[in-house]
């Protein structure tokens, strides 16, 4: 089975510019969980898709916004990038809600904000 | 919401010792999890550990929820032990979300 993949790996953006990250979750999950890793913290959860819905969202603006697609794969979409959004972006996909399941991580999407 | 506090921040150790990370937590919680960031980013869990013990191989987990704390032993450690190591909660009243410490940098030198 496939793992958790995120493109692009690392990126580039100038403050106020928009971006999108993408995660393919891994095969059988129907869940996918988005966190934002600052250099030197945890990851800090943004919010969790189930079955193409929001199902939960940490503090985070609302120019962080997400998709998932019926295949179950995801896009994280931020605007008016600013220089605090440089970070490191985990995806988790996982069958079902809720931690008990499993998460599987991908790599992360290294954003810097110029 | 849950604070989620590991100790020590940073850890350096010859190979072949052992070492013992611990993690506090606020709140009573679902799930207690660890994790192992490897150098290039990825979270690879070790442990899903809500209460009790568990071991695999030289790794071993204890959580104590009644007592809100939970301790990772690595022994006989080697240098691909290094990286860092996350304790991460699913509180009660959190929904799904998994609340990270902010880990313990640890690395095994030759």
């Amino acid at each position: 089975e496939t793992g958790v993949t995120q493109s692009p790996t690392h990126l580039i953006k100038t403050r106020g510019q928009q971006v999108t990250l993408r995660c393919s979750s891994q095969s059988g999950h129907n869940t996918v969980s988005w966190y934002q890793q600052a250099l030197g913290q945890g990851p800090q959860f943004i919010f969790q898709y189930y079955r193409e819905e929001e199902n939960g969202r940490g503090n985070f603006p609302p120019r962080f916004s997400g998709l998932q697609f019926p295949n179950y794969s995801s896009e994280l979409n931020v605007n008016a990038l600013e220089l605090d959004d440089s970070a490191l972006y985990l995806c988790a996909s996982s069958w079902g809600t809720g931690s008990i399941n499993g998460y599987t991580f991908g790599s992360g999407t290294r954003l810097t904000v110029v | 919401g849950i604070q989620v506090e590991q100790s020590p921040p940073d850890l350096i150790l010859q190979e072949g010792a052992n070492s013992t990370l611990r993690c506090n937590f606020s709140d009573s919680v679902n799930n207690l999890q660890w994790f192992h960031q490897n150098p290039w980013g990825q979270l690879i869990n070790l442990f899903y550990i809500p209460s009790g013990t568990k071991q695999n191989g030289r790794l071993s987990a204890t959580t104590v929820a009644t007592e809100r704390y939970s301790l990772l032993y690595i022994s006989s450690s080697q240098t691909t032990d290094s990286g860092v190591y996350f304790c991460a909660v699913e509180a009660f009243n959190s929904g799904y979300a998994l609340n990270f410490g902010k880990g313990t940098s640890l690395l095994v030198t030759p």
